[in-house]
């Protein structure tokens, strides 16, 4: 079976861009969870969505959205892109929300 | 909130040493703790999962323990290999994930 997989894999965008990561997740899997590593850092909770819903939202700008859609993918849209969003994105998928978390490779979003 | 500490910050051990990597945590009501591994500029590879109904759990020469009342978890690795070197990250499950900032660890052949 596929691991999670994330794209694009890589990402440079200007201050002031908008910019739309995916993700899908492990077969059979309901639960996605968004996460942004800054170099050097353990990576921060964004969103956490199951079954569709948002089930958690961590301390970032409104700037941050994400959805998940009715075959358990999500996206995570980042508007009015500033320096400081340039990180790497994580997702992760789980059967549910609290159970064991598998991670994609990330997309690294560099902004200039 | 929760906060997460992860002791040492780097460690570098020559082959064949075991690893102590220690976690702590301020807030003992969690579902789970989960020790990764990252390699550098990749994503996240899950290396043991303790529920915290557990108080260990072992896959190979790795070992983890969880302490909940005290907030602690220790990662073991026996018989360190040149290929272990990369970084440690532990976390906390009270339905999401809060990290420590990761254990880098060399291992000198």
């Amino acid at each position: 079976d596929a691991g999670v997989t994330q794209s694009p894999t890589h990402l440079i965008k200007t201050r002031g861009q908008q910019v739309t990561l995916r993700c899908s997740p492990i077969s059979g899997h309901k639960s996605v969870s968004w996460y942004q590593q800054v170099l050097g850092q353990g990576p921060q909770f964004i969103f956490q969505y199951y079954e569709k819903e948002e089930r958690g939202r961590g301390n970032f700008p409104d700037r941050f959205s994400a959805r998940q859609f009715p075959n358990y993918s999500s996206e995570l849209n980042v508007n009015a892109l500033l320096l400081g969003d340039s990180a790497l994105y994580l997702c992760a998928s789980s059967p549910g929300p609290a159970e064991k978390l598998f991670f994609g490779s990330g997309t690294q979003l560099s902004v200039l | 909130k929760q906060e997460v500490t992860q002791i040492p910050a780097a460690l570098s051990v020559p082959e064949g040493e075991n690893l102590v990597l220690n976690c702590s945590f301020t807030d003992s009501a969690i579902y789970n703790l989960q020790w990764f591994r990252q390699d550098p500029g990749k994503g996240l590879t899950s290396l043991l999962l303790i529920q915290s109904s557990q108080r260990e759990q072992t896959s190979g020469r790795l070992n983890a323990s969880l302490d909940k009342s005290s907030g602690r978890s220790t990662l073991y690795i026996a018989a360190s290999q040149p290929g272990d070197s990369a970084t440690y990250l532990c976390a906390v499950n009270d339905y999401k994930l809060s990290f420590g900032a990761g254990t880098t660890v060399t291992v000198r052949a």
